[in-house]
């Protein structure tokens, strides 16, 4: 079974330009979330997507936008990136159901530097 | 607004002790409280998680506790060692809608 994997590692952007990041989910898992984690912070919820339809989102501003793809893996992409968008940015898969929460399983994160 | 808020930021706790992390919560829909485990440079790893139809389940050397009236709940990790060093985040998260509201973590350090 393959776990949560994202890429890049790292990457260096300035500020005013664009970044996608990857994630493919852990085998078996239908829903993806995204998060942001600055240093020193719990991770922040910035939207999650369920069968390829976004499914709920945090308080992040519309210059976030995602996808997900048929085979369950997701981008996140950043337009107009400022200074304070520089953290970790963590893909999280689950098995979606109706009712009740489920368990998480965690990628190890891209960190995103913006100068 | 901080809806899990986590106690305390940072923890020292000799090897052989008892850490105890604490958390509360002030959204009754919360029915799922994972803890994850993370390491520098990691993703968060879930550790232990509980649902409020238990008051406390216990998994190894670690132990949630829930109080549902409260609306707390606490982390208690046995016999702590030095490869328990990471930072632990308390979280909480709602029916059908699996976004999971994280705490602000505490970095916890075993001494030998």
């Amino acid at each position: 079974e393959t776990g949560v994997t994202q890429s890049p590692t790292h990457l260096i952007k300035t500020r005013g330009q664009q970044v996608t990041l990857r994630c493919s989910s852990q085998s078996g898992h239908n829903t993806v979330s995204w998060y942001q984690q600055a240093l020193g912070q719990g991770p922040q919820f910035i939207f999650q997507y369920y069968r390829e339809e976004e499914n709920g989102r945090g308080n992040f501003p519309p210059r976030f936008s995602g996808l997900q793809f048929p085979n369950y893996s997701s981008e996140l992409n950043v337009n107009a990136l400022e200074l304070d968008d520089s953290a970790l940015y963590l893909c999280a898969s689950s098995l979606g159901a109706s009712g009740r929460a489920g368990e998480q399983f965690f990628g190890p994160g891209t960190r995103l530097t913006v100068l | 607004q901080q809806q899990v808020k986590q106690s305390p930021q940072s923890l020292i706790v000799q090897k052989g002790g008892i850490s105890i992390i604490n958390c509360a919560y002030e959204n009754t829909a919360f029915d799922y409280f994972p803890w994850y485990q993370q390491f520098p440079g990691k993703g968060p790893a879930l550790l232990i998680a509980i649902r409020p139809d238990v008051s406390e389940k216990k998994e190894g050397r670690f132990t949630i506790s829930f109080n549902k009236s409260a609306k707390q709940f606490s982390l208690h990790i046995m016999d702590s060692q030095p490869g328990d060093s990471a930072t632990y985040f308390c979280a909480a998260s709602g029916r059908g809608y699996q976004k999971v509201t994280f705490g602000i973590g505490t970095k916890l350090q075993v001494i030998p």
